[in-house]
């Protein structure tokens, strides 16, 4: 089975800078999807970032953009230009690609707590 | 708008009583599921359905049931066998593995709003 591991369960950074976020995980597959979903207070999970295991570049949206190690099984995020809107939970999730009963289902790290200090 | 939509937002419960979360989604969406989350947790699966009048259980789905009688809708209902109930619940939904070259989105899985259930 599949797990996910965010070893950073709080990180704090001020505004304006940017912040890492870790997350590794452990398959034996080797096509699946990998996803990182924020949970503010009012507890909506709202996607971030996405990446294909498949694609070498890493995903960029805006301010957030991924580190992809496969090798190393290896996803982490940055965010720049760090915001007060950007504080919240995260959740690196993992997704497998393959048709098979259950694949589809996310498995979710225990996430990590983001503070922004003005 | 497209989107998922759970209620009630807040429920309680009595002990020995059975509630019902209800879940629909107008997205078209062949795929739904239910995950649980606990204060300072991730998210648990308790049932997924790939299709109409077929579903799965999940990690954690021990004292829970579904249906799935139509393609919206994925009520879940937590029964008194469920000696633990208090907690987040969020529903959600994609397009199956195999169809993700049919929109750009398509390996992603979108979430409701979720609702919160509290045994008093």
């Amino acid at each position: 089975a599949q797990t996910v591991t965010q070893s950073q369960p709080e990180m704090s950074v001020q505004e304006a800078e940017t912040v890492t976020l870790s997350c590794t995980y452990d398959t034996s597959e080797s096509d699946y999807y990998l996803f990182w979903y924020k949970q503010p207070p009012s507890r909506q999970m709202i996607l971030v970032i996405r990446q294909e295991a498949y694609k070498q570049q890493n995903a960029t949206e805006n301010r957030f953009s991924v580190n992809f190690q496969k090798a190393a099984k290896s996803f982490s995020l940055k965010i720049s230009d760090s915001q007060l809107g950007d504080a919240a939970m995260y959740f690196c999730a993992y997704r497998s690609a393959f048709r098979v009963q259950g694949a589809q289902k996310l498995v979710f790290g225990q996430g990590t707590r983001l503070t922004i200090n003005p | 708008d497209g989107g998922i939509t759970q209620s009630p937002k807040y429920l309680f419960r009595k002990e020995g009583q059975n509630v019902t979360l209800s879940c629909e989604q107008n997205l078209n969406h062949d795929a739904m599921y239910w995950y649980r989350q606990d204060p300072g947790q991730g998210l648990r699966l308790i049932y997924y359905s790939q299709i109409v009048n077929d579903f799965q259980k999940g990690d954690i789905a021990e004292g829970y049931s579904v249906s799935r009688e139509k393609k919206e809708s994925f009520p879940l209902t937590v029964t008194s066998a469920q000696k633990n109930p208090t907690a987040f619940y969020l529903c959600a939904s994609s397009i199956i593995p195999g169809q993700e070259f049919l929109i750009s989105s398509g390996n992603t899985i979108y979430f409701g709003e979720g609702s919160w259930l509290t045994v008093v």
